[in-house]
């Protein structure tokens, strides 16, 4: 069971901006590990969209940014596309030894 | 360039046995800690096992311990799951994915094995 809790849908018009949220607490995202985010279009394998909290790896679009404060961190997309539309999932650590690595419950983003 | 190839997926019986495999290339296999991570039909992502770079640390979701078996075998650069017991939610696709650091995120994804557990 995923300790990591994002909302199940978003959405927004072309060009729009929306935020997806991941709240976790104080044996993950609380206790001060990073937050990381993929992304996953129908029918495909998850990709790495953001790492350590902020980070883009070469390739994504600078209109995807992420931030983490406390025991959450939240995934923005500015300028929303079509082809933004997909699965959003947060990841973190947990100091928790049955399950040291935590997936979020994942965000659906339909683009209107 | 990375590559990781997962294969092994089948449709078993509850209670049957599969292993799983994930050939890697493009990277030296043996740095690395590598996971399995399962998504259940229509459902989310589902970390389920880890194995250190020497494969002298394995770790295992609840759902999962006593039943499943993480291995590596850096000679060939693969990586295993053994799966007995198998229950029906069981059934998903699984994935094998190279950590970038300790402790840190999945920079590389394979492409997925189907398991289905069906009577």
């Amino acid at each position: 069971q995923s300790v990591l809790t994002q909302p199940p849908s978003v959405s927004g018009a072309p060009g729009q901006r929306v935020t997806i949220s991941c709240t976790g607490s104080s044996s993950n995202i609380g206790a001060g590990y990073d937050v990381h985010w993929y992304q996953q279009l129908p029918g495909t394998a998850p990709k790495l969209l953001i790492y350590g909290n902020s980070n883009r790896p070469s390739g994504v679009p600078d209109r995807f940014s992420g931030s983490k404060s406390g025991t959450s961190a939240s995934l923005a997309i500015t300028g929303l596309q079509a082809e933004d539309e997909a699965d959003y999932y947060c990841q973190s650590y947990d100091s928790s030894l049955s399950a040291p690595r935590v997936f979020g419950t994942g965000t659906k983003v339909t683009v209107l | 360039e990375v590559q990781l190839v997962e294969s092994g997926g089948v449709v078993v019986q509850p209670g049957g046995s599969l292993r799983l495999s994930c050939a890697a290339s493009g990277f030296t296999f043996d740095d690395y800690t590598m996971h399995w991570v399962r998504q259940a039909p229509g459902k989310g992502l589902e970390w389920v096992s880890l194995i250190s770079w020497d494969g002298g640390s394995t770790y295992y979701a609840d759902s999962v311990k006593g039943r499943f078996t993480i291995s590596r075998d850096n000679s060939k650069n693969s990586l295993y799951l053994q799966m007995n017991s198998l229950r029906t939610e069981d059934t998903a696709l699984y994935y094998c994915a190279k950590e970038r650091d300790s402790s840190s995120w999945f920079d590389y994804w394979g492409q997925g094995t189907l398991v289905t557990v069906s009577s």
